[in-house]
Parts: C-alpha cells; structure tokens; sequence
C-alpha cells in the first residue's frame, strides 16, 4: 500500500465551480500534513499546511481527521488559474530531519 | 530572504555520461537539505538528505551519489548515467517554520 494515496483525476470543472480533493495516509506516524501545488513542468509549491481543526485561506481549506487518516482539499469559486496538479504530502521525522511523502498528484483542469 | 538556486535548468545526456547538478542555498544556515527526483507519470522520491557539510542519506540504491562540500551547497552527481535516471531532480531545503522550499528544478533526459 502506498503511504499517500490521491485520485489522481483529472478533475475537469467549470470556473466558478467547487471541487475537493482527498487523500489518505497509511502511516499513523506523520507528523504534519501539506497541499501542495505543482503546474506543469515546474516545481512544487506550497499551498497550505494543514492543521486537525481545519484551515482556510481565502477560496482554500484543508481539513484533516487523523483517525481515518484522511486529508481533504476544497477549492471554492474555481478560477482557471488554479489549474495545475496539487500534491498531498506527509511529514515523517527520524532523527533531526524530516522526510516528505508525497502522492501522485491530483490533475486539476478549470475550464472557461 | 532564504533563496534556492537549481541548474542547469534541462540537460540531455548520453547513456554512459557523467552527471555533476549542484543547488545552493542563500540567507540561512545549515540547513537540511534534500534530492528528490519525479520520474515521468510518477510522484516525487525521496533519494538523498543532508543535516550538515559531508553527512549525506540515501534512500534508494542506484548509480547516483550526492554530496555536500559547504554548508549551503548540495550536489548530485553519476559517474555513468543510465536511461532509468531521465527525470525531473529537485532540490529542496528544509525550512525553519514549516514545510519545504524548492528550487526550480533540472529536467534530465538521457538518450
């Protein structure tokens, strides 16, 4: 089983649209939790950590719920600047450095 | 402001070739730094880290090996490429409030 696991789409949604993205992990361990975002043949970016209570930033909000191990990504009011491929990536520690788990990616595609 | 530097941006190289990639990293130090590769259709694997100037991880065995002669500079490097090693190779700097920063990026074919 892979420890990040992501649909990886594509989602294709109109502008203006809400679309959400989930994705789980297999170790009980991870530490902390980010989205983030990756557009075509470029580095990834960070989004947004993501926190047990729930945080927003701006049409953004990330959730996480550690007993199903499950993290989710909302986008609200779609722009077609969002279209790009966001990765959901745990945080492992051993030792004094940490290790970044990364899925897939999930292919966003925001249509006029 | 903590800045990362990448390059070459693309590189085509035969099979056999040597490979030297070198990141370096301004406005902090001693920083944790990592090597990540994302083959074509695949995610992002995790293949060397370092916490310090010559201390040097590998998480997967192949024919790369990394190295750190100064605190803020990482290099990749191959004595002979292989047509398995074509990807995208990102450094990557581990910073002090959360989450990681990366560079720009190398994209390698080898042919």
């Amino acid at each position: 089983r892979k420890e990040v696991e992501q649909d990886p789409g594509p989602f294709n949604v109109p502008e203006g649209a809400t679309v959400a993205f989930n994705c789980t992990y297999s170790n009980s361990a991870s530490q902390s939790f980010f989205w983030y975002r990756q557009d075509c043949r470029k580095e990834p970016k960070l989004l947004m950590s993501v926190y047990s209570s729930g945080n927003e930033d701006g049409r953004f909000t990330a959730q996480l719920n550690r007993a199903s191990q499950y993290i989710s990504l909302l986008i609200r009011d779609s722009k077609l600047s969002d279209s790009a491929t966001y990765l959901c990536v745990a945080l492992n520690y051993g030792g004094s450095q940490g290790n970044l788990i990364f899925g897939k990616g999930t292919k966003l595609s925001v249509k006029p | 402001s903590q800045t990362i530097h990448q390059w070459p941006a693309t590189l085509v190289q035969p099979v056999g070739s040597p490979l030297s990639l070198e990141c370096t990293v301004e406005g902090t130090s001693n920083p944790n730094l990592y090597w990540y590769r994302q083959a074509a259709g695949r995610g992002l694997q995790l293949l060397f880290y370092s916490v310090g100037i010559g201390q040097i991880s590998s998480e997967v065995p192949q024919n790369l090996s990394a190295s750190r002669p100064q605190d803020r500079q990482f290099i990749l490097s191959s004595k002979k490429l292989l047509l398995s090693d074509s990807g995208f190779y990102l450094c990557a700097w581990e910073g002090q409030t959360y989450g990681y920063t990366f560079g720009s990026g190398t994209r390698l074919t080898v042919v």
